[in-house]
């Protein structure tokens, strides 16, 4: 089954407290990027990856980092978590194919910060 | 910059009622429009999508269509159930930043049986 995996799914943690969500597709894509969901905004794009090794800044990068050193995984991580940062994520991966493919999303991480 | 807007929510209906969720965008270039549906407690999926000035994407009983002279991309649904109800976003995409979509602000639908 093509999907798109994200864990964890839940996490409350602490200001400052360095922690990763891990995102992983089996669809093959080139593309992944991540978004934030906060209520009125729809989702924001934070990064995304046009293949391994290639990431650059989406919209709202401040105070996020990723990676990719494998087509299939792309974890978002947050050195020094905040409260600001609290919301829900979501990765999503894509074929390159031109005019608008459609993107995958995994089923959200929702985080807290205190 | 791009940028979608759709209309407000809440939207509550009655089941079988006609449902209209309004979208305009502003894009440079030729974008694709999407529709996509997040359900509770879940990511979004694709429901529909446009690819070029007066395309109708169409699924599961809902309808949109490219705009291209009033750059809108109206969802529209004749009959909904209450398994309709979930939260719709209206995006583009112009194929840069890897495929990036720019979302609307979301708008929630209830049915009510």
């Amino acid at each position: 089954e093509a999907q798109v995996t994200q864990n964890p799914r839940y996490l409350i943690t602490v200001t400052g407290k360095k922690l990763t969500v891990t995102c992983s597709q089996n669809m093959n894509h080139e593309y992944m990027s991540w978004y934030r969901q906060d209520p009125g905004l729809g989702l924001r794009q934070i990064y995304y990856s046009m293949n391994v090794e290639v990431t650059d800044k989406g919209d709202v990068p401040e105070g996020y980092k990723v990676s990719r050193k494998e087509k299939r995984n792309f974890p978002l991580i947050l050195e020094s978590p905040s409260p600001n940062q609290t919301s829900l994520y979501f990765c999503a991966s894509s074929s390159h194919e031109p005019g608008g493919p459609e993107q995958y999303f995994g089923p959200g991480t929702r985080l807290t910060v205190t | 910059g791009n940028s979608v807007t759709q209309m407000e929510g809440p939207v509550t209906l009655s089941e079988e009622a006609f449902l209209t969720i309004n979208c305009t965008y502003t894009a440079t270039g030729y974008p694709s429009l999407f529709w996509y549906v997040q359900y509770p407690g879940e990511g979004l999926q694709l429901l529909l999508k446009a690819t070029k000035a007066d395309d109708k994407g169409s699924n599961k009983g809902f309808e949109a269509t490219y705009r291209k002279e009033t750059t809108s991309f109206h969802l529209e649904k004749g009959s909904v159930q209450v398994s309709d109800s979930a939260v719709y976003f209206c995006a583009l995409s112009t194929g840069a930043a890897g495929n990036k979509l720019t979302f609307g602000g979301g708008t929630r639908v209830l049915v009510k049986p």
